[in-house]
Parts: structure tokens; sequence; C-alpha cells
């Protein structure tokens, strides 16, 4: 089945503790991102990668880290996480079109920091 | 600053109406549009997009014009099915690969 998959689903974590989020895709995508999902916000785009090895960033990156060493894989690093960045984050995967990507999201990650 | 942006949070429709949710966008440079649709608990999912270069895109109950002189785009679904119930967003880029998301409008199909 053609899936991304997140892990993990639910995290607590306190200020300033390390965390790692990660995000797979089957479906061979070039294309990965991560977004983060607030009230009133919508959907922001954190980092995007075309392909392994560049990312670029998105809309709101900052206090966030990405590696993209393998195609399948693209993890969301948190350094130094801040109650600030208590929300629900999505990976996504894209799949080429003639003017763009057209995204398969993962389920989502809700974190929380205290 | 919000560069796309739904302002109906909600929308009630009856099962077989028509459905229309409005997107509108203030960046000039976006040529690429999207809607997904999002369940909860769940990731959103594509439903359907529309370039630039045209002003209407069909896909079986779903339709989306676009406006480009407003700057608006809708979602149109006929007919509307209890199914249809969840949360979309709309969605735009200028280059394709970085996107700017709505807010989403919730809508509700009665039965």
């Amino acid at each position: 089945e053609a899936q991304v998959t997140q892990n993990p689903r639910y995290l607590i974590t306190v200020t300033g503790k390390k965390l790692t989020v990660t995000c797979s895709q089957n479906m061979n995508h070039e294309y990965m991102s991560w977004y983060r999902q607030d009230p009133g916000l919508g959907l922001r785009q954190i980092y995007y990668s075309m392909n392994v090895e560049v990312t670029d960033k998105g809309d709101v990156p900052e206090g966030y880290k990405v590696s993209r060493k393998e195609k399948r894989n693209f993890p969301l690093i948190l350094e130094s996480p801040s109650p600030n960045q208590t929300s629900l984050y999505f990976c996504a995967s894209g799949d080429p079109r003639e003017f763009g990507y057209e995204q398969y999201f993962g389920p989502g990650t809700r974190l929380t920091v205290t | 600053d919000q560069q796309v942006k739904q302002n109906s949070p909600s929308l009630s429709v009856q099962e077989g109406r028509i459905s229309i949710l409005n997107c509108d966008y203030t960046n000039s440079m976006f040529d690429y549009f999207l809607w997904y649709k999002k369940y909860p608990a769940e990731g959103p999912t594509f439903l359907i997009s529309i370039s630039s270069i045209k002003d209407k895109n069909e896909d079986g109950r779903f339709t989306v014009f676009l406006n480009k002189s407003a700057k608006h785009l809708s979602l149109h679904i006929v007919p509307s099915q209890p199914g249809d119930s969840a949360v979309y967003f709309c969605a735009a880029s200028a280059t394709g690969n970085q996107f700017y998301f709505g807010t989403g409008t919730s809508l509700t199909v009665i039965p």
C-alpha cells in the first residue's frame, strides 16, 4: 500500500529536550515536505526537499532542522523544542505533475511541549 | 500574513445540493492551485488542482473554478454527499514546490 508513515503519532516532551519525528514514504517520490497545523492558521510549510541532499526553507522554518540522506526518509528535528512548537505536524511526499506537486500526507504527529 | 484565505470556517449543505467552497489569495505570482480534503485524525488527501492557464477543471462531482483577476478560486461539489463532510483546504504555489495553505472550511453535508 502506498503510504507516508510518521513516528511517533503522539509525543509529549519538555522544553529543550531534543527530539526527532521520523517520516518515511514508499512511493519513490523525490519531493518531501513538512507542515505544521495550528488552529486559525491552517497548514504552514516548514521545510521541503526536492531530492536527496537538497532541502529548502518553507514559510516557518525557525526552530526546525531536516535531513534528507535517503530518498524515502525525511526526519524533522527539533534541537531545543519550545512550547510554541506545540502543534500537529504532517509529513508529505509529492508526485510531480505538469505544474507542481500533488502531495500525499502522513497521518500526523501531535506534539506537546511543556 | 496569510497569503491564502478561506473566509468561511464552516458550511452546511443538504445532501444532493451543491456545496461551494471559496478561497482568496493575495500573491499574483501564484499559478498553481490545489484543494485537499481532511478527515479527523487523518492527513489531508489531494482532491483536485488547477493551473493559471485554465479557469476551470472538473473531476467527477468536483469542479474548481479560478478567477485570476479577482484572485479567487472556488470548489463546487455536485451533488453533495454525507461522505463529503470534512475540512477542505485550498493551497497555492508560485514555484510548484513551495505551498501556502488556507485555514480550511469545515463542510457538513446533512442527510
